[in-house]
């Protein structure tokens, strides 16, 4: 199994310029997570799925951040535009379809806006 | 005051020392999970647990729900355990989000 993947796993940017972020689950994860790292807030929860609907997007900071699940096997954010207080590292994380509440987290993407 | 809290921010042992990193929490919670981050960033879990205790290779984690504290503890800490070791906690009253610490870093010196 290739685990969550990622992609970009940087972006470089201008400030008002529009990001997309993807994530594949690993097949059979009904559960994906977006989170967010900074070093000034460690990890956060931006918004999670269930069954490719939206659970609870309380996280997503604002209207600039959104995200989507048109299936089962691809999750996008989107940032637009993007601020410089927006570099971050995303992290896109699912989980399996059991009782089990362990997460599986993929590379994360490293963005940069400038 | 955050929900989850660890301790200490920053570890610096030598290379065979024991070593315990502490979780508290102030929510109910149906699971809690140690998170290993290394340097190039990568996240990898290394335990999810409930109650009891939890034992991989030369790391062990212990949960005591009664007074919402978890540790994890390293024996025989070599270099390569250097990394950051972050607590999360499912809460009892959501449907899946992870409430995260702030993530404790260690270092282990040859």
């Amino acid at each position: 199994d290739a685990g969550v993947i990622q992609s970009p796993r940087h972006e470089v940017t201008e400030m008002g310029q529009e990001v997309t972020l993807r994530c594949k689950p690993i097949s059979g994860h009904n559960s994906l997570f977006w989170y967010r790292q900074t070093m000034m807030r460690g990890l956060e929860l931006l918004i999670y799925f269930n069954n490719n609907v939206p659970i609870d997007d309380s996280g997503m900071p604002e209207d600039r951040f959104s995200a989507k699940m048109p299936n089962a096997s691809f999750s996008t954010l989107k940032i637009q535009p993007s601020e410089p207080r927006d570099s971050a590292v995303y992290f896109c994380a699912s989980r399996p379809l059991t009782t089990s509440y362990e997460q599986y987290f993929g590379p994360g993407t490293r963005l940069t806006v400038t | 005051k955050n929900e989850v809290e660890q301790s200490p921010q920053n570890l610096t042992a030598q290379e065979g020392e024991f070593i315990t990193i502490n979780c508290s929490y102030s929510v109910g919670i149906s699971a809690l999970h140690w998170l290993q981050q290394h340097p190039g960033g990568g996240i990898v879990s290394l335990f999810m647990l409930s109650s009891g205790k939890k034992k991989h290779g030369r790391l062990i984690a212990t949960i005591n729900i009664q007074e919402k504290h978890s540790s994890l503890h390293i024996t025989a800490s070599h270099p390569r355990d250097s990394a950051v070791y972050i607590c999360a906690v499912r809460s009892s009253s959501n449907t899946g989000k992870l409430i995260f610490g702030q993530g404790t870093t260690l270092q282990v010196k040859p």
